[in-house]
């Protein structure tokens, strides 16, 4: 069975643009989450979604905004980057995203913003 | 979210059994333990999780106390492969809090 997969791996963009990120969950997986990793603040909940809606969400800004399609793929969008939005941008896909079903992590997006 | 604490970093020599501990005396009744690494600059790979009793797989084996105030993470015979951070996440509702983890180094 196929992982999950994330597109693109890389990206480089400027401030004040924004960015679309996407994630391709394991086949059957019908939660996706999204994090963000830096180095100053380590692994990051962004937000879940479950069945085409947001279930949780972490605590960052409105710019942070994602969905989810009929078929589980979910998007990630950032709007107005800033410099300090550089980091890996991690998806991981679970069964249903209920008490403890294990995650699956895709191998990331590296956002550089310049 | 119940906090845990882990060593920052340890060795191992190749071969070698190494031995992973992690505090979390917080965790609370219905929040499995699980264990994830990640290698330099990958995504977390998934590596075992368990509630009470002890637990096995083709990679590791997890040892958990008996009051789950603490568990120890085994990789029986490590390779250069297994050098990468290590987490220990207790768990139980749908986002995972990582904290610092252990960077394991193995040494050749």
């Amino acid at each position: 069975k196929a992982g999950v997969t994330q597109t693109p791996r890389y990206l480089i963009k400027t401030r004040g643009q924004q960015v679309t990120l996407s994630c391709s969950p394991i086949s059957g997986h019908r939660s996706v989450s999204w994090y963000q990793q830096t180095p100053g603040q380590g692994l990051q909940f962004l937000f879940e979604y479950f069945s085409e809606t947001q279930r949780n969400k972490g605590n960052f800004p409105g710019r942070f905004s994602g969905r989810q399609f009929s078929n589980s793929r979910s998007e990630m969008n950032v709007s107005t980057l800033e410099l300090g939005d550089s980091a890996l941008y991690l998806c991981a896909s679970s069964l249903w995203g209920g008490m403890a079903d294990t995650q699956y992590f895709g191998p990331g997006t590296r956002l550089t913003v310049l | 979210d119940a906090k845990t604490t882990q060593p920052p970093s340890m060795d191992c020599a190749e071969g070698r059994a190494a031995n992973l501990p992690c505090n979390h005396s917080t965790i609370s009744g219905n929040e499995y333990v699980y264990w994830y690494r990640q290698i330099h600059s990958q995504g977390p790979q998934y590596i075992i999780h368990g509630l009470k009793n002890n637990e096995t797989n083709e990679m590791a084996s997890l040892i958990i106390t008996e009051d789950r105030k603490s568990s120890t993470l085994i990789l029986p015979h490590a390779t250069l492969r297994d050098t990468a951070v290590y987490y220990c996440i207790p768990f139980g509702n749908e986002k995972l809090t990582f904290g610092t983890g252990t960077r394991l180094t193995i040494i050749p």
